[in-house]
Formats: C-alpha cells, sequence, structure tokens
C-alpha cells in the first residue's frame, strides 16, 4: 500500500487478555518501528526490526511484550496478560535504511485495558 | 529513557503569529528530525538537519541546530490554524532508531 498500515485502529479488551496489534510497512521498506505513546506524552521506543537481523528488543517494557516479522514485511506486536498501564496508543513506522533515514507512521492502534 | 526534552511543554497563540518551540538533546547526534501529530496518532516527518548544518528551511518552516547546546529550535512562521498540534524533536546517532523528545503541544487560534 502506499502507507504504513496498522489495525485494529481501536482495541478494547479485558484485564488478562492477550491482544495481538498488526503493522503493514511501506512495501520496500526494510526497517520496521514500534512504539508507544501514552496519553499526552511522548513516543517510547518498544522494538525495531532491520532486514534479516535480530532485533533490537531493548525497549519492551516486559517479557509480557513481544513482536515479529514475518518474512520481512507485516509485523504483530503482542501483548501477553494484558493490564491496565498497557493502555496507550501504540504507533508503528517503518523507513528505508539508508542514511538520513526518516520514518515513516502508522496511524496507530489505540488499546483500552479494562 | 527519552532523549530529548521540549519547549515549551505548551504553546498558544493567534493566527498569523510565528511559533518557536525548542528542543534540547543529550548525547551525540547524526541528524535531529522534527515531527508532527495531529489527533495522538500518527506522526509526520517535517524536517531534517544533519550535525553539520546549522539551519535550514522549508516553506514556513525553519529549523536551527547548535550542537555545542545540543539544541535545537523550530520556527513556524505566520501560523494558521491548521498548524496546531503537537511538535516532536527526534534525534539518532550511529543507528536508525530515533529517540523522541517530549512534544510541544501548539494551539492556533483563529
Amino acid at each position: 500500500g502506499a502507507g504504513v498500515s496498522q489495525s485494529p485502529s481501536n482495541k478494547v479488551t479485558e484485564k488478562g487478555k492477550d491482544v495481538e496489534l498488526r503493522c503493514d510497512p511501506i512495501s520496500g521498506h526494510t526497517a520496521l518501528y514500534w512504539y508507544r505513546q501514552s496519553l499526552g506524552q511522548g513516543l517510547e521506543f518498544l522494538i525495531y526490526f532491520q532486514g534479516n537481523s535480530a532485533p533490537d528488543k531493548s525497549g519492551l517494557p516486559s517479557d509480557r511484550f513481544s513482536a515479529e516479522r514475518t518474512g520481512g514485511s507485516v509485523s504483530t506486536l503482542t501483548i501477553q496478560r494484558t493490564q491496565q498501564e498497557d493502555s496507550a496508543v501504540y504507533l508503528c513506522a517503518s523507513s528505508l535504511w539508508v542514511a538520513d533515514t526518516i520514518q515513516y507512521f502508522g496511524a496507530g492502534t489505540r488499546l483500552s485495558v479494562l | 529513557s527519552q532523549q530529548g526534552e521540549e519547549d515549551p511543554q505548551a504553546l498558544s497563540i493567534q493566527e498569523g503569529e510565528n511559533a518557536t518551540m525548542n528542543c534540547s538533546y543529550k548525547t551525540s547526534i547524526n541528524n535531529l528530525q522534527w515531527y508532527r501529530q495531529n489527533s495522538g496518532r500518527g506522526l509526520v516527518h517535517l524536517i531534517l538537519i544533519r550535525s553539520n548544518e546549522r539551519e535550514k528551511h522549508s516553506g514556513r518552516l525553519r529549523v536551527t541546530l547548535d550542537t555545542s547546546k545540543k539544541s535545537s529550535s523550530l520556527l513556524i512562521t505566520a501560523s494558521r490554524a491548521a498548524d496546531t498540534a503537537s511538535y516532536f524533536c527526534a534525534t539518532t546517532y550511529n543507528t536508525d532508531k530515533l529517540i523522541f523528545g517530549t512534544g510541544t503541544r501548539l494551539q492556533v487560534f483563529p
């Protein structure tokens, strides 16, 4: 597609349930990033995929969070046993892995944990 | 922890006025970028300035970079109500991972 696509746009879940958030990056972009943004806050880096390299998971807040990227394209962020503090907007971005890279963002998934 | 801190946290101006936002960062950088976010959703890239550049222009946007002070400023001239949004600076250093600032919420009143 023309831009980064994320689904669902909104997700409401109950505490303790697992959720999966999907990101479809711009075709040809080798780098993919996940961020979390709590209400009124800046962006918190979660994880970064670059080509076939091992992902940079340094931003994942706990072992309840995991992400995979299949075939170098679509990525899924999974949150297990969701907690209320997981409520946030989860943003995905992709980029060409070149110098002076610019990231292109999806519209995000707003996750609400009740 | 976040690399950048932005100042002010919120700014309210009238249409036609200029808006200036500042960003300070902590470590060396390869480049610094400014992004805009409407309604808490996806961010849109505005402008990129490299560490060896001091000033850059794009339309009504003017960005300056002072690496000795580890700071940057974004100036929006002749603001419009449509400029109402949150603005974030972001830096990279030897990686494509962007570290974002805390953002400035700009409100432009008609």
